[in-house]
C-alpha cells in the first residue's frame, strides 16, 4: 500500500530554516510528482510546489518564490521541502501530498497525502 | 485569475442533500478535485476528474462542472461528513490552487 511518511515536528526561530522530509512506499517513486501544502492553524489548504520525482523539475508558487526548494532523492524514494528565512506566519503543518495527473482525461489530484509535519516558527 | 472562491461555511440537516461550489477562472478548463479534511487529519480526496470517486469513497459524493463552477454534491449527508471540504484545481502553467475552504455543519 502506498505510504508517505513525514519528518518530525519542528520548532525554529525566526530567520532559520526548516527541511521537511517525506518517505515514499508502495508504488515508483519517479512515477510521480510529489506536491507539498502547508495549512496554518484554522487557515486553508496553501499549494507550495511540485517537484517531478523522475527528473527533478520543479516549480513553485509565486507566493513562495526564492524562500522555498523542493528537491529529491530517487534513490531514498524520498521528497525534501525547504522554506528558509523563516518567519512566525510560517507556523504550519506542512503535508508532501503524491500527484496523479492523467492529461488524457483530464484527472489532477493528489490521491495521497502525509500525515503532516509541523513547524513551529518563534523565538 | 488564479483563485477559487468557496462559500465559507454551509449547512445541512441529516439526511438531506447538500451542495458545496467552487468558481474560478481555471475552472473553465480544467476539472476541480474535491478533498474531505477532518480535524487534526490529513486531506482525502473524495471526487476527482468527472465526477470520479476513489475506492472506498461513498456513492452518495458527486461531481459536477458548468463554466467556472464545480460543485460537490453529498446525496443523504451522514453525521460522518461533518468536515472541511476544499476544492482544488491547476492552471495553464501547472500551478495547482485550494480553494478557501468550507466548513459543512450536519443538523
Amino acid at each position: 500500500q502506498v505510504q508517505l511518511v513525514q519528518s518530525e515536528a519542528e520548532m525554529k526561530k525566526p530567520g532559520a530554516s526548516v527541511k521537511v522530509s517525506c518517505k515514499a512506499s508502495g508504488y515508483t517513486f519517479t512515477s510521480n510528482a510529489m506536491h507539498w501544502v502547508r495549512q496554518a492553524p484554522g487557515q486553508r489548504l496553501e499549494w507550495m510546489g511540485w517537484i517531478n520525482a523522475g527528473n527533478g523539475n520543479t516549480q513553485y508558487s509565486q507566493n513562495f518564490q526564492g524562500r522555498v526548494t523542493i528537491t529529491r532523492d530517487a534513490s531514498a524514494s524520498t521528497a525534501y521541502m525547504e522554506l528558509s528565512s523563516l518567519r512566525s506566519e510560517d507556523s504550519a503543518v506542512y503535508y508532501c501530498a503524491k500527484d496523479v495527473s492523467v492529461v488524457v482525461s483530464g484527472d489532477y489530484y493528489f490521491d495521497y497525502w502525509g500525515q503532516g509535519t509541523l513547524v513551529t516558527v518563534s523565538s | 485569475s488564479s483563485e477559487l472562491t468557496q462559500d465559507p461555511a454551509v449547512s445541512v440537516a441529516l439526511g438531506q442533500t447538500v451542495r458545496i461550489t467552487c468558481q474560478g477562472d481555471s475552472l473553465r478548463s480544467y476539472y476541480a478535485s474535491w478533498y474531505q479534511q477532518k480535524p487534526g487529519q490529513a486531506p482525502v480526496v473524495v471526487i476527482y476528474g468527472k465526477n470520479k470517486r476513489p475506492s472506498g469513497i461513498p456513492d452518495r459524493f458527486s461531481g459536477s462542472s458548468s463554466g467556472n463552477t464545480a460543485s460537490l454534491t453529498i446525496t443523504g449527508a451522514q453525521a460522518e461528513d461533518e468536515a472541511d471540504y476544499y476544492c482544488n484545481s491547476r492552471d495553464s502553467s501547472g500551478n495547482r490552487m485550494f480553494g478557501g475552504g468550507t466548513k459543512l455543519t450536519v443538523l
